[in-house]
């Protein structure tokens, strides 16, 4: 069965950089869109990046173009996010999904980054 | 594009039938899907191009709508169903609506 497991959130100050991963199994991940979605505490989603399958090109919210950045590697089915000046708007657990431009199809458990000084 | 979804709050008694809405600010066409979010959890797609359910879901899950006004009926409600329910679009930018919380007596 599809499995997504995020991992490398944490505490971070304002300003801060952290990188977060999602390895994939129980599909061809090569051939998916792959996405991350992130939900403030007690708040709604907001779909912040998506990236095409072989990498080619990547999209993102206007909330974070420019300091966020996403990027896979096929070879080791794994998705990622670069999160550079972070801000304590950025709070929230992020998602890793299965899909890009348009639904998510599958879920991972979600990785609680936290940016506070 | 700007979701809404009404009630935001739907309190409905076991076996009955929940209505939710959701509307766009412009017309996503079928480009629209839902999900349920259990506390702790995170969301699981139960229906896409507003009215396909999504593998596993059961047939008391519904979705109908197109252009600016979608909804989604769960018939014979069961306090399993007891959750917070996204609409989403994808005709562009994918965005979400607020959600409704869906309580079961």
């Amino acid at each position: 069965q599809v499995q997504l497991v995020e991992s490398g959130g944490g505490l971070v100050k304002p300003r801060g950089s952290l990188r977060l991963s999602c390895v994939a199994s129980g599909f061809s991940f090569r051939n998916y869109y792959m996405s991350w979605i992130r939900q403030a505490p007690g708040k709604g989603l907001e779909w912040v990046s998506y990236i095409t399958s072989l990498g080619e090109t990547k999209y993102y919210a206007d909330s974070v173009k420019g300091r966020f950045t996403i990027s896979r590697d096929n070879a080791k089915n794994s998705l990622y996010l670069q999160m550079n000046d972070l801000r304590v708007d950025d709070t929230g657990v992020y998602y890793c999904a299965r899909g890009g431009d348009d639904y998510g199809d599958s879920w991972g458990q979600g990785t609680l980054v936290t940016v506070s000084s | 594009i700007v979701m809404t979804q009404s009630p935001a709050t739907l309190s409905v008694s076991p076996g009955e039938r929940a209505t939710l809405s959701c509307r766009a600010s412009q017309s996503v066409r079928s480009n629209l899907a839902w999900y349920q979010q259990k506390p702790g959890q995170a969301p699981r797609l139960l229906i896409y191009e507003a009215s396909a359910r999504a593998t596993g879901i059961p047939a008391r899950f519904s979705g109908s709508g197109s252009g600016t006004e979608f909804t989604l009926t769960i018939s014979g409600l069961q306090s399993e169903d007891s959750a917070v329910y996204y609409c989403q679009q994808y005709n562009k930018w994918p965005t979400f609506g607020p959600g409704t919380r869906l309580e079961i007596k």
